[in-house]
C-alpha cells in the first residue's frame, strides 16, 4: 500500500508563475516531511522539510504547507525558473517504533518550467 | 570535498550472476541506506545500517544482501534470487538515523540485467 502519494505524475508551468506540487499521506504516525529534488541519472537532493508541529516552512522561493487534518502537504515554488525542472519527491518519516530514520517516498512529480 | 560516491554509474550483468554495488561516504555519517527506484515509483528502502556491524532489512530486502564492516562503506549485493534486479540503485547516509537528520544521496548506479 502506498503510504505517501503524489497523484500528479507531471506538472507544466510557465517561467515566473507559481508551481504547486501536492502530496497526500495515510500513516498518521508520520511526523516529519521532506521534499527532495532529483535530476535524471543523479541522486535526490534535499530541498525543504517541515515538522508536524508546524503548518508552514519557508526557504527562499520554496514554501511547504502541511495540513495534518487532511493528511496533505504541498510545495510552492515562486517564482518558478527553468532550472527548477526536475522530479520532486515528497517523503515522510515516522519517529516511533523501529522505523525511525526511514524515509517513505511518494512516486514523484515531474515539474517542467517553460521559459 | 565530502560526499557519497557510488560506482560504477552503469552496470550490466547476465541473469543469474550476483553483482555488488559500491557505496562510500566520507561525511563521517553513522547511518547508511540503500534504495531502489523503478519508473513511476518512489524510492523504496532495501536495507539500512544505523552503525558499523549492524544493519536491518527495509521494505524490499528479498534477493539482496549487505555488509557494514567499515563506517564509510556499505556495499549492496544483488543476488540471483532477486527476481527483477534491473533498476536505479541509490545509496544515502545521514549523521544518525534520527528523525531530523537529513539523508544525503549518492549519484546512483543503474543496473541492467540482460
Amino acid at each position: 500500500d502506498q503510504q505517501v502519494k503524489q497523484n500528479s505524475p507531471s506538472l507544466s508551468v510557465q517561467e515566473g508563475r507559481i508551481s504547486i506540487l501536492n502530496c497526500d499521506y495515510t500513516n498518521s504516525m508520520f511526523d516529519y516531511f521532506l521534499w527532495y529534488k532529483k535530476y535524471p541519472a543523479e541522486g535526490p537532493t534535499f530541498l525543504i522539510s517541515i515538522s508536524s508541529i508546524k503548518d508552514k516552512n519557508e526557504d527562499g522561493r520554496f514554501t511547504v504547507f502541511l495540513n495534518k487534518s487532511a493528511k496533505h502537504l504541498s510545495l510552492h515554488i515562486v517564482p518558478s525558473q527553468p532550472g527548477d525542472s526536475a522530479v520532486y519527491f515528497c517523503a515522510a518519516k515516522d519517529a516511533g517504533g523501529t522505523s525511525y530514520g526511514k524515509l517513505t517516498f511518494g512516486q514523484g512529480t515531474i515539474l517542467t518550467v517553460h521559459p | 570535498d565530502g560526499g557519497i560516491t557510488q560506482s560504477p554509474k552503469y552496470l550490466f550483468r547476465k541473469e543469474g550472476q550476483n553483482v555488488t554495488l559500491s557505496c562510500e561516504q566520507n561525511l563521517n555519517h553513522d547511518a547508511m541506506y540503500w534504495y531502489r527506484q523503478d519508473p513511476g515509483q518512489g524510492l523504496r528502502l532495501i536495507y539500512y545500517s544505523q552503525i558499523v556491524n549492524d544493519f536491518q532489512k527495509g521494505d524490499i530486502a528479498e534477493g539482496y544482501s549487505v555488509s557494514r564492516e567499515k563506517k564509510e562503506s556499505f556495499p549492496l549485493t544483488v543476488t540471483s534470487a532477486q527476481k527483477n534486479p534491473t533498476a536505479f540503485y541509490l545509496c544515502a547516509s545521514s549523521w544518525t538515523s534520527g528523525i531530523l537528520d537529513e539523508q544525503f544521496f549518492g549519484p546512483g548506479t543503474r543496473l541492467t540485467v540482460l
